[in-house]
């Protein structure tokens, strides 16, 4: 166990819908990053906060956006939603600003867009 | 742009026997190095980084990996597999982001190891 979590652990939605995943990072961690994991396109780095601002921008499509609260969990909002966005989605914690030193993913969810 | 390759989709060993996965990398500068293992419906555990120093890494679960510099590799190995190893494993360059200050990994594709009673 990582101590990161993630909700939920698996989404089903149509095509067009919007979605919202959830991230708790470590305690203590003021990193939070996401990555999408699919078949096609392996695992791909899409964003990184840091204490609640944006610090890293990876290859994140407009539709989607995130954000970090005060209580530094996180949430990826996934919106007008299409068939190639199915994929695993985790989230990843970090206690340190500007490196990757260690990163401790969550179960992640899985998500199918239908 | 850095990039990772590990050139094995599958490996398949018998358990008991010594095991190498290869990777190689490609960044213009000092790399950051991970190895991860992804277990079916997990998500990624580190289990081992380079950073800087001995370039003969030790780390958890028995497994050891050696930076080349030369080679642009950072090999993973097990002398002895277990059952239990049999996974996803993926290979990681830290690198300085071109968004901003932080070094974000880029990730080979994965090896899958199976490994046969």
């Amino acid at each position: 166990d990582s101590g990161v979590t993630q909700t939920p652990k698996h989404l089903i939605t149509a095509t067009g819908q919007r979605v919202t995943l959830r991230c708790s990072p470590r305690s203590g961690d003021l990193s939070v990053y996401w990555y999408q994991q699919s078949l096609d396109q392996g695992l791909q780095f899409l964003i990184q906060y840091y204490n609640g601002e944006e610090r890293a921008k990876g290859n994140i499509l407009e539709r989607f956006s995130a954000q970090q609260f005060p209580d530094l969990h996180s949430e990826l909002n996934l919106s007008s939603l299409e068939l190639g966005d199915s994929a695993l989605y985790f989230c990843a914690s970090s206690p340190r600003r500007g490196s990757s030193y260690e990163q401790y993913f969550g179960p992640g969810t899985r998500l199918t867009v239908t | 742009a850095q990039s990772v390759t590990q050139p094995d989709i599958h490996i398949t060993v018998s358990e008991g026997a010594s095991l190498e996965l290869r990777c190689n990398y490609s960044y213009g500068a000092t790399p950051y190095l991970f190895w991860y293992v992804q277990s079916p419906g997990q998500g990624l555990q580190l289990l081992l980084k380079y950073f800087s120093g001995d370039t003969l890494v030790q780390g958890i679960k028995g497994f050891e990996a050696e930076f080349k510099r030369s080679q642009s590799s950072f090999n993973l190995r097990k002398p002895s597999v277990h059952w239990s190893d049999a996974a996803e494993y993926f290979c990681a360059v830290g690198a300085l982001h071109s968004s901003g200050g932080s070094y974000i990994p880029t990730f080979g594709r994965g090896t899958s190891l199976i490994v046969h009673p």
